[in-house]
């Protein structure tokens, strides 16, 4: 089983809906990342968390560290979100990020 | 436009064949990355320098060679390479190595196949 599970794998949107991906892991973090990686290849990182919820623009992410999961939540989505997103915990001994495989989203108009 | 660029973007090279990939980063930042990202897999970090020295070898195939001259500059080396090394290279840097409290900026990436 991997450390870090994201769901779904795969999603697609109409434009306007609400978008929720999820992140689970197994072991005990420190912080989380959330980042974005587009089709060309470039990767954003979007949010780091450590506890609670954080909001940036249409982006909002949370983290529950007893349940070890997170959520990034995506209001009002636009093509241009399309993207991986890749959650990306912080092993809590190692400070190393642990990935997991993405989340592909596309939006279409 | 994220401060860290990387070339070529592109590269296809033959098993014998030497080549290197170059990362360059605009934000005065001390660590860099080199990260491996192969289809369908989650990315893997392959070194890490700090202050122009070696942090971490993440049990790297001698076949791939870093080399980091200054706090800006970081390269790939790359010799009889595998099929199996085709993959996104990608290059990071942060301003300190902790990630629990530092965002990394990404390169573009190196989309390399080796033939």
């Amino acid at each position: 089983k991997n450390e870090v599970e994201q769901s779904p794998q795969n999603l697609t949107a109409q434009e306007g809906e609400f978008i929720t991906i999820n992140c689970s892991y197994s072991v005990g973090i420190s912080a989380l990342h959330w980042l974005q990686q587009h089709p060309g290849g470039g990767i954003v990182s979007l949010f780091m968390l450590s506890s609670g919820k954080k909001k940036h623009g249409r982006l909002i992410a949370t983290i529950n560290i007893q349940e070890k999961h997170s959520s990034l939540h995506i209001t009002a989505s636009h093509p241009r979100d399309s993207a991986v997103y890749i959650c990306a915990p912080v092993g809590g001994n190692t400070d190393k990020l642990i990935f997991g495989t993405g989340t592909r989203l596309q939006v279409f108009p | 436009e994220t401060g860290v660029t990387q070339t070529p973007r592109h590269l296809v090279m033959g098993m014998t064949n030497k080549k290197s990939l170059k990362c360059e980063q605009h934000l005065g930042h001390n660590a860099m990355y080199w990260y491996k990202q192969s289809a369908k897999k989650p990315l893997e970090l392959m070194f890490v320098y700090n202050f122009k020295e070696q942090t971490e070898n993440n049990s790297v195939p001698s076949r791939f060679s870093p080399e980091c001259p200054n706090s800006s500059h970081l390269f790939l080396h790359l010799h009889t390479l595998q099929p199996e090394d085709s993959a996104l290279y990608l290059c990071a840097s942060s301003q300190v190595i902790r990630v629990s409290t530092d965002t990394q900026y990404f390169g573009p990436g190196t989309r390399l196949t080796v033939l």
